[in-house]
């Protein structure tokens, strides 16, 4: 285990439903990130979190909301999702101090939207 | 200039052989490149990752070979085994940032 644990490990959620994914990171990290993955496309990161600050939005739809309460928890808030964001969703926390920023990832969430 | 270029997308060798998975970037600012392993449904682990200011790095079966004038770099895995099927990523960052830009992974099998 990568010590980045994420709940739930699968949902299926309809188009009007409103569902949240939990990121939980035991490693002291202060930075966290979501990203977004799909077959055959880079990992998308979606937003950064550096010490519960948010530093990053890659043009995400307002249908994802971030929330980081503290260094050690992230959340993301989904509403009226679209089939096309099925897709697996996966954490990651790093350091920020020094030169390296090694990202650890979780196991992500296998996301469907019927 | 942000792209990093991954290929191939898919490779199956027989076990014993030495897979070669190639990334190539353009942003010459970018000093730090890991690669990432990642079994299904398992998120991305670090494997091995190298800066600029080396042209080769070994880490147990896993090389990393890079090429700064030409701006590549590969992931060599020797004596390759049925465990080692996963996909691949490369990944490249700026200094100062903690954002990875990665490519599109590589699909590794390995035949028993």
């Amino acid at each position: 285990e990568t010590g980045v644990t994420q709940t739930p490990r699968h949902l299926v959620m309809g188009m009007t439903n409103k569902k949240s994914l939990k990121c939980e990171q035991h490693l002291g990290h202060n930075a966290m990130y979501w990203y977004k993955q799909s077959a055959k496309k880079p990992l998308e990161l979606m937003f950064v979190y550096n010490f519960k600050e948010q530093t990053e939005n890659n043009s995400v739809p307002s249908r994802f909301s971030p929330e980081c309460p503290n260094s050690s928890h992230l959340f993301l808030h989904l509403h009226t999702l679209q089939p096309e964001d099925s897709a697996l969703y996966l954490c990651a926390s790093s350091r920020t101090g020094g030169l390296l920023y090694e990202q650890y990832f979780g196991p992500g969430t296998r996301l469907t939207v019927t | 200039q942000q792209q990093v270029k991954q290929s191939p997308q898919s490779l199956i060798v027989q076990k014993g052989g030495i897979p070669i998975i190639n990334c190539a970037y353009e942003n010459t600012a970018f000093d730090y490149f890991p690669w990432y392993q990642q079994f299904p449904g398992k998120g991305p682990a670090l494997l091995i990752a190298i800066r600029p200011d080396v042209s080769e790095k070994k880490e147990g079966r896993f090389t990393i070979s890079f090429n700064k004038s030409a701006k590549q770099f590969s992931l060599h895995i020797m004596d390759s085994q049925p465990g080692d099927s996963a996909t691949y990523f490369c990944a490249a960052s700026r200094p100062g940032t903690y954002k990875y830009i990665f490519g599109t992974g590589t699909r590794l099998k390995v035949l028993a």
